[in-house]
């Protein structure tokens, strides 16, 4: 059974850092692409990034340019996102995801983790 | 970016009606659409790749259908565990990939 287990979020004030861990088990994860997709408060999904399976490509969306980097280490098959410079609209459930495609990412997300929140507040 | 709009925004059935859910894409993504289910406090759950494709273990009640701009989820005979948010998602333009912004539906 794939699993996905997010870690990391906290209350942060604007401007602060933070790391997202997932912690993956159940499935070959050095085979898949692997994607952060975060929610806001009562608000619908957003795409943030994504990782190839080798780590060799990474894409972000245009609002976390610049600011968060995604990386994965397949021997302790877990993904990260580092989030620098953190803002109040950054402020959401930040949810690991499976792409569902082998090797080659196809951009749809066949196994998500619970999600970890992350709140920017003064 | 291309702009997922759902329709209709929230609606209320009943069980055993036929329920039918529209995402429309601002330009046209062949068959690049993704279907998610997404129940109160919980992570979403893919319910049908490639517009029409439904994944193992969804029941065959849930199908999806079109291409282009237009697409529909349709349930066919609601349950009461249907109640949850549905959302669309192109991967036409990936990486920069798009949600509709969610059909609630209420039982």
């Amino acid at each position: 059974e794939v699993q996905l287990v997010e870690s990391g979020g906290v209350v942060i004030q604007p401007g602060g850092s933070l790391r997202l861990s997932c912690a993956a088990s159940g499935f070959s994860f050095d085979d898949y692409a692997m994607h952060w997709v975060r929610q806001g408060p009562g608000k619908g999904l957003e795409w943030v990034s994504v990782v190839t399976w080798d780590g060799g490509t990474k894409y972000y969306t245009d609002s976390v340019k610049g600011r968060f980097t995604i990386s994965r280490d397949n021997r302790k098959k877990s993904l990260y996102l580092q989030m620098n410079s953190l803002r109040v609209e950054d402020s959401a459930l930040y949810y690991c995801a499976k792409d569902r495609g082998y090797l080659s990412p196809v951009y749809s997300f066949d196994s998500w983790g619970q999600g970890t929140l992350v709140t920017v507040s003064s | 970016d291309i702009q997922m709009t759902q329709s209709p925004y929230s609606l209320s059935a009943s069980v055993g009606d036929r329920v039918t859910i529209t995402c429309r894409a601002s330009q046209k993504i062949s068959k690049y659409l993704n279907w998610y289910q997404q129940k109160p406090g919980k992570a979403p759950k893919l319910l049908i790749s490639g517009a029409s494709n439904l994944r193992s273990g969804v029941p065959s009640r849930f199908s999806g259908s079109g291409s282009g701009t237009d697409f529909t989820l349709t349930i066919s005979s609601l349950q009461p565990e249907d109640f949850a948010t549905y959302y669309c998602q192109q991967s036409y333009s990936s990486p920069r990939l798009t949600f509709g912004g969610g059909t609630e539906v209420e039982i």
